[in-house]
């Protein structure tokens, strides 16, 4: 049973144009998302997560949107640049000191010149 | 160097053999995980310990076995492997910040592992 889904294995867009990216969850105890982005042949890396209390957070051109009673949550990255082409994951915990981590599938992000 | 390595870097190996993947941290953290990614599942949690003289499962633990060594060291093993466990296995740390777990998870490079 999946509990965090990225219902979109990939996705193109031009460069300069924005990029959103989307997650959805099942289980209304996550009180904590992140989103993480992994290029080819490294480890996943952190980008930018959210609590449960708020509805948005920005990091630059990176925004992410959580809408809880839809359980969904997106990523918005503006404006997208080639040096963003990667695969992100969506995942999610629950709040406490467990730091367990549940991911989705992931999304392949292509920028094109 | 990296904060997080892993060793070896790729394996391939015949079904039945006993492999062991190995991790070692210089961050400090006293969480460790393995984690395991396969094409349309994403990482999906195998163990995870949170000091020294702590082990827990995760998701996926059947087939696997983990060992904490040191504060800087988890490693995985497969003590009889299939060709089904042929996956990128990342190790990962974190640690806590004002006390509190944020979720952030410092990865490794990965260990891709081929099971004939």
């Amino acid at each position: 049973d999946q509990q965090v889904k990225q219902n979109s294995p990939s996705l193109s867009v031009q460069e300069g144009r924005i990029s959103i990216l989307n997650c959805d969850y099942t289980n209304s105890m996550f009180d904590y998302f992140l989103w993480y982005k992994k290029y080819p042949a490294e480890g996943p890396t952190f980008l930018i997560s959210i609590s449960s209390i708020k509805d948005k957070n920005e990091d630059g051109r990176f925004t992410v949107f959580l809408n809880k009673s839809a359980k969904h949550l997106s990523l918005h990255i503006v404006p997208s640049q080639p040096g963003d082409s990667a695969v992100y994951f969506c995942a999610a915990s629950r709040s406490g000191n467990t730091g367990k981590l549940i991911f989705g599938q992931g999304t392949t992000l292509q920028v094109k010149p | 160097d990296a904060d997080v390595t892993q060793t070896p870097r790729n394996r391939i190996t015949k079904t039945g053999k006993r492999i062991m993947l190995e991790c070692s941290q210089t961050k400090g953290h006293d969480r460790m995980y393995w984690y395991r990614q396969d094409p349309g599942l994403g990482l999906r949690l195998i163990y995870y310990s949170f000091d020294v003289k702590d082990i827990n499962k995760g998701e996926i633990s059947d087939g696997y076995s983990v060992s904490r060594q040191a504060q800087a060291k988890f490693s995985l093993s497969l003590e009889s492997a299939i060709p089904n466990q042929t996956a990128l296995y990342f190790c990962a740390t974190s640690d806590l910040k004002a006390g509190v777990h944020t979720g952030e998870l410092f990865f490794g490079e990965g260990s891709r592992l081929t099971v004939l």
